[in-house]
C-alpha cells in the first residue's frame, strides 16, 4: 500500500542552520505531495504542496521538490529561525479521500 | 482558517467509562476525519465520514464509533474507554475545489484514561 517514511526526529538546529528533513514515499498512482506543520500545542497545517513531477512548493521560507525518480519530498529551508520549532509531517494523496502521513518529525530550533 | 473546533479540549476519564469527542465545522464541507497522534505513530485514521449518516473506518478503528447527524458535527465515541486510547485526537475537514487533497484540521483534543 502506499507509504511514507521521514527522518526520524528530533532535529536540533541552532538558528540560521541549514534544514534538511527527508522524505521519501511508496504510492501507486501519481500522488500529490505535502508538508504539513505542527506548532506546540495546535493541530497540522499545511505549508507546502506539489501536484505533479519536478513541481516546487514553497511557503514562509521553505522548499520542497517533487522527484519522481528517487520518490522523494525533502523539505528544506535555508536559515532557520526559533520560531520554526515544530513537528513536521510528509504527506501524500493520490487523488482520493485519504491522505498518509509519516510518523512526524520534530524540529528544534536554538537561539 | 477553516472553522473547525473541537470540544473538549482537554480530558480526563477513567478506563470503562463512554467518552464522546465532538467537532463542529463551519465550511460545509462532505468529508470529515478522525485522527489519533502518538509518539513514533504520527497520525492514524480512526473513521471517517463522507456525509450524513455515511461512514466508515480507518486503520484503528477497534474501540471507536463514530456519528454524523448533521454535515457540521462528526462525533467520535470511545464505548469503554482504556488506558491505551491515550492520546490527542484531531479531527479534519477534506478541503474543496483545487484544495480537495488538502485536509485542515481542528485544535485536538488531549484524552487521558486513568
Amino acid at each position: 500500500g502506499d507509504s511514507v517514511t521521514q527522518m526520524e526526529g528530533p532535529v536540533t538546529l541552532s538558528e540560521e542552520a541549514f534544514l534538511t528533513i527527508n522524505c521519501t514515499y511508496t504510492a501507486t498512482g501519481y500522488p500529490s505531495l505535502f508538508w504539513y506543520v505542527q506548532y506546540p500545542g495546535e493541530g497540522l497545517q499545511l505549508l507546502l504542496k506539489a501536484t505533479k513531477a519536478d513541481d516546487k512548493g514553497s511557503n514562509k521560507g521553505f522548499e520542497a521538490t517533487y522527484r519522481k525518480e528517487t520518490t522523494s519530498f525533502h523539505l528544506e529551508k535555508g536559515s532557520v529561525q526559533v520560531s520554526d520549532s515544530a513537528v513536521y509531517f510528509c504527506a501524500l494523496n493520490t487523488g482520493g479521500f485519504k491522505t498518509i502521513f509519516g510518523a512526524g518529525t520534530r524540529l528544534f530550533v536554538k537561539a | 482558517d477553516a472553522g473547525i473546533t473541537q470540544s473538549p479540549r482537554h480530558k480526563v476519564t477513567e478506563t470503562g467509562t463512554p467518552v464522546t469527542l465532538r467537532c463542529h465545522q463551519t465550511e460545509n464541507h462532505r468529508y470529515m476525519y478522525w485522527y489519533r497522534q502518538d509518539p513514533g505513530h504520527g497520525l492514524r485514521l480512526i473513521h471517517y465520514s463522507y456525509g450524513v449518516k455515511d461512514t466508515d473506518k480507518g486503520e484503528v478503528s477497534d474501540g471507536y464509533s463514530v456519528s454524523r447527524s448533521k454535515t457540521e458535527d462528526f462525533l467520535l465515541t470511545l464505548e469503554s474507554a482504556t488506558s491505551s486510547q491515550t492520546s490527542v485526537y484531531f479531527c479534519a475537514i477534506r478541503g474543496a475545489g483545487t484544495n480537495q487533497e488538502t485536509q485542515y484540521f481542528g485544535p485536538g483534543t488531549r484524552l487521558l484514561v486513568l
